[in-house]
Formats: structure tokens, sequence, C-alpha cells
């Protein structure tokens, strides 16, 4: 168990919806990244947060957006869904930027 | 990603040492992890290097060359567990496709 936490583990939803991915970070990690993990496939990093505000933009695409609260736990909000957007999205944290990152279980999105 | 290589896939035999290269693109870089990701799991990290050199933590090594813009993670006295697949990662966002390590008996 890394500390992480995501919320909901599994969500179905349609085409053209709107979701909301929830992660905890551990206790006192102060950034937040969220990566994409599509079949078989590689992980994608989208974006990191650092203690509330953007530190690190990847491929993200227009109609995802991401935020951090106070309290450091981040959403992940993916909206206009596609086919392909379906995928495993997993949140990490590290007590800084540092190079070891920390990884949730993982919130595996299905778009019918 | 395409400013990383590794193979994709890689078997080898329990107990015997198996190595997987990682080429990246030089510019901007400042170092290279690796994590272990097990089927229906999170990756988890296993090593850093920033420098030239060996990094050796029990049975897994990673090494770096960044004048040859290589690395590799070694696995020594392989186990069925370390079944997985392995990502490099440049600059600590950017992960590479991964090889799918199979440890057959």
């Amino acid at each position: 168990d890394s500390g992480v936490t995501q919320t909901p583990k599994h969500l179905i939803t349609a085409t053209g919806q709107r979701v909301t991915l929830r992660c905890s970070p551990r206790s006192g990690d102060l950034s937040v990244y969220w990566y994409q993990q599509s079949l078989d496939q590689g992980l994608q990093f989208l974006i990191q947060y650092y203690n509330g505000e953007e530190r690190a933009k990847g491929n993200i695409l227009e109609r995802f957006s991401a935020q951090q609260f106070p309290d450091l736990h981040s959403e992940l909000n993916l909206s206009s869904l596609e086919l392909g957007d379906s995928a495993l999205y997993f949140c990490a944290s590290s007590v800084d930027s540092s190079n070891e990152q920390f990884f949730g279980p993982g919130t595996r999105l299905t778009v019918l | 990603g395409q400013s990383l290589e590794q193979p994709s896939e890689v078997t080898a035999v329990e107990g015997a040492i198996v190595q997987i290269n990682c080429t990246y693109q030089t510019s901007g870089f400042y170092g290279l992890s690796w994590y272990q990701q097990h089927d229906g799991g999170a990756p988890t990290f296993l090593s850093y290097n920033a420098l030239d050199g060996l990094e050796e933590t029990g049975r897994f090594s990673s090494f770096l060359s960044r004048s040859d813009s290589y690395g590799y993670l070694l696995l020594q006295e392989l186990q069925m567990k370390d079944s997985a697949s392995y990502f490099c990662v440049r600059n600590m966002l950017t992960f590479g496709g991964g090889t799918r390590l199979m440890v057959k008996p």
C-alpha cells in the first residue's frame, strides 16, 4: 500500500458525459501527478500540482482539467468524454518534485 | 513515449540475469528512473540515476551513461515474481512504452 488513495476504483459512463476522479496523496506529500494508461500502453503524464499550484503540464487535452485543494487532495475532471478516453488513470504523489513517486491503485474509466 | 526506446518484451529463466536497455533523447535530460508494474497493479519506483554509473539496490541495479544517452536495468537471480512490465522514465515524468519481462521456470 503506497498510501495514495484514489476514488472511485471503477467508473463506467457514456460518451459526452463528465466525470471527476479524486486522489488523496500520502501524508506530507506536496506534489500530485496524474497519468493516463491506455490498454497495454505506457503511462502518459498529464499534469503535476505542487502545494496547490500547477507545476508541470504534459499531454493533457483541453477537455481535461485538474486542481489541487488546500488539503492537498486533487481532482481530475474529464469532460465531453470519448470512447478513446477509456483508460486507467493513476495519481501519484511525492514529497516535492523528487524522483520517487508513489502511485495510487488507479481509477479504471470505461466510456461506452 | 517517442523520446525513450526500450524493448517491448524480454523472456528469461528463473535464476538468470536479464538486462533491460533504454535509450533516451538527450536534449534537456537530467535523470533516468525505473518503475516496475505488475499486471493490474500500480507502478512502483525501483531506482534513479542522474550521474553516470551503477546504482545497486539488492537484486536490481540501474546504470546510466549520459555520453551514450543510454541506461539499463539489471535484474539478477530472477524470480517468478519479477514477471512484470518495467518502465524507464526520462526526467521523472516521461515514461517509455515499457518492457514486459516474462520469467519462466
